[in-house]
């Protein structure tokens, strides 16, 4: 099935501890982004990309890494978990060009740090 | 970032009734897209109606219409006749035009339908 694939579903760590949460797209999406989303916040952007090799960062960027080797995948990186990381991720692609600017959501992860 | 400001936390509507979810937004720009996302317990993510802003016409998908108001910055929600599926986190977002992709979105309004 095309869209966003994000796994874990749910995780659980503990603080200090390091994990990646995956993100993959089969449409060839050019751009990809990850959010956080938390209680009376909306969603922030922590990272994006806007191709394989091009990554900025967005509005919520410490704590986190990414990288994009391929127009596929887009993984976020939590090097040291802390309790403020405690949320709901979520995984955004669109393609680059086109005249509707459509966001494909992928499931979430819920990641609780203890 | 585009600041985002939805006022309502929560919203309760009959079934069948109607109900408004209100949005304002603040931006110098003249060119940008303006949307509506539902958020179900499910959590996904789901697309209920956009607006680019050099369309004066508001935009309208089924039970669902906005009112965009530029000058106002102001971009309202309405559901006509109310369905229990309807029951869900509505987040408003914000995207600069051609050449940006980052979405700015609102803090969130969660709708209740009584059955």
């Amino acid at each position: 099935n095309a869209g966003v694939t994000q796994t874990p579903k749910f995780q659980v760590l503990k603080t200090g501890q390091s994990m990646t949460l995956q993100c993959a797209q089969d449409m060839n999406h050019e751009y990809m982004s990850w959010y956080r989303q938390d209680p009376g916040m909306g969603l922030r952007l922590i990272h994006y990309s806007v191709g394989a090799g091009i990554t900025d960062q967005g509005e919520v960027p410490n704590g986190y890494n990414v990288s994009r080797s391929t127009t596929e995948d887009f993984p976020l990186r939590l090097l040291s978990a802390a309790p403020s990381q405690t949320s709901v991720y979520f995984c955004a692609s669109r393609a680059g060009t086109g005249p509707y600017y459509g966001y494909t959501f992928g499931s979430g992860t819920r990641l609780t740090v203890v | 970032a585009q600041t985002v400001t939805q006022s309502q936390p929560e919203m309760s509507v009959q079934e069948a009734e109607t109900v408004t979810l209100s949005c304002t937004y603040d931006t110098s720009e003249s060119d940008y897209y303006l949307f509506w996302y539902k958020q179900p317990p499910s959590r996904q993510m789901i697309l209920v109606i956009r607006q680019e802003a050099y369309k004066q016409q508001n935009a309208t998908e089924n039970r669902f219409s906005v009112n965009f108001q530029k000058a106002a910055k102001s971009f309202s929600l309405k559901i006509s006749d109310s369905q229990l599926g309807d029951a869900a986190m509505y987040f408003c977002a914000y995207k600069l035009g051609r050449g940006d992709y980052k979405l700015s979105f609102g803090a969130g309004t969660t709708v209740t339908v009584r059955a």
